[in-house]
């Protein structure tokens, strides 16, 4: 099985600044089959990205993600006051898994 | 889009079975990929399974593999999970969710309302 670690546990910002979360398998993600998710308290989760790189439909373009085999990154370049929730990313190339998650604070 | 609506709170005993449903509108059941996903109390994501009811199979996560079903009924457009011999370990809210029609890939743009499972003496 391929674990994913994200990083760091929890982040502290304030809105309007650039953020970067870090997720990291185990072993190379075949076809960089990397999606992140944002999830809010008592909410379903919602696909922000998925092939690692690709914009889900309608997610605002300051959500982007990037890297290859076994990192990976999810940045939000400014940060607006709806974007504090926690983040997951997920592997579909061997099976799936979930990473445990980062969680955005408003400082 | 397809919407995924399922049913409601359960409460069970330990050693007991739950059934979630989740009923798909928008789109024919076959043409998605329903899968379930659990999050514990305070926790994480945990995929557990899903169903392509066009190919007619289910496939599992090796930590759930003997203890849950997963299923679809066509004729009512809706997907089920069945998960036995419930422990404490198994509260948690269960989703269901697809990738879009036809997609083949699982990354999952589409999500049910979560259901509540507590198992509780």
């Amino acid at each position: 099985e391929i674990v994913l670690t994200q990083s760091p546990g929890t982040l502290s910002l304030s809105p309007g600044e650039r953020v970067t979360l870090s997720c990291r398998a185990s072993q190379s993600v075949s076809g960089n089959y990397l999606a992140w998710y944002q999830q809010k308290p008592g909410r379903a989760p919602r696909l922000l990205i998925y092939g690692a790189s690709s914009r889900a439909s309608d997610v605002p373009d300051r959500f982007s993600g990037s890297g290859s085999g076994t990192d990976f990154t999810l940045t939000i370049s400014r940060l607006e006051p709806e974007d504090f929730a926690v983040y997951y990313c997920q592997q579909y190339g061997t099976s799936l898994t979930f990473g445990g998650g980062t969680k955005l604070e408003i400082k | 889009h397809v919407q995924l609506v399922q049913s409601g709170a359960e409460v069970k005993k330990p050693g007991s079975s739950v059934k979630v449903s989740c009923k798909a509108s928008g789109g024919a059941l076959y043409t998605y990929a329903i899968n379930w996903v659990r999050q514990a109390p305070g926790q994480g994501l945990e995929w557990m399974g899903g169903v392509t009811p066009i190919f007619g199979s289910a496939r599992y996560s090796q930590k759930f593999q003997g203890r849950v079903t997963i299923s679809a009924d066509e004729s009512s457009s809706t997907a089920y999970m069945e998960l036995t011999g419930l422990t404490s370990d198994d509260t948690a809210v269960y989703y269901c969710a697809s990738p879009p029609q036809y997609s083949g890939t699982f990354h999952f743009d589409y999500w049910g309302q979560g259901t509540l499972v507590t198992v509780s003496s």
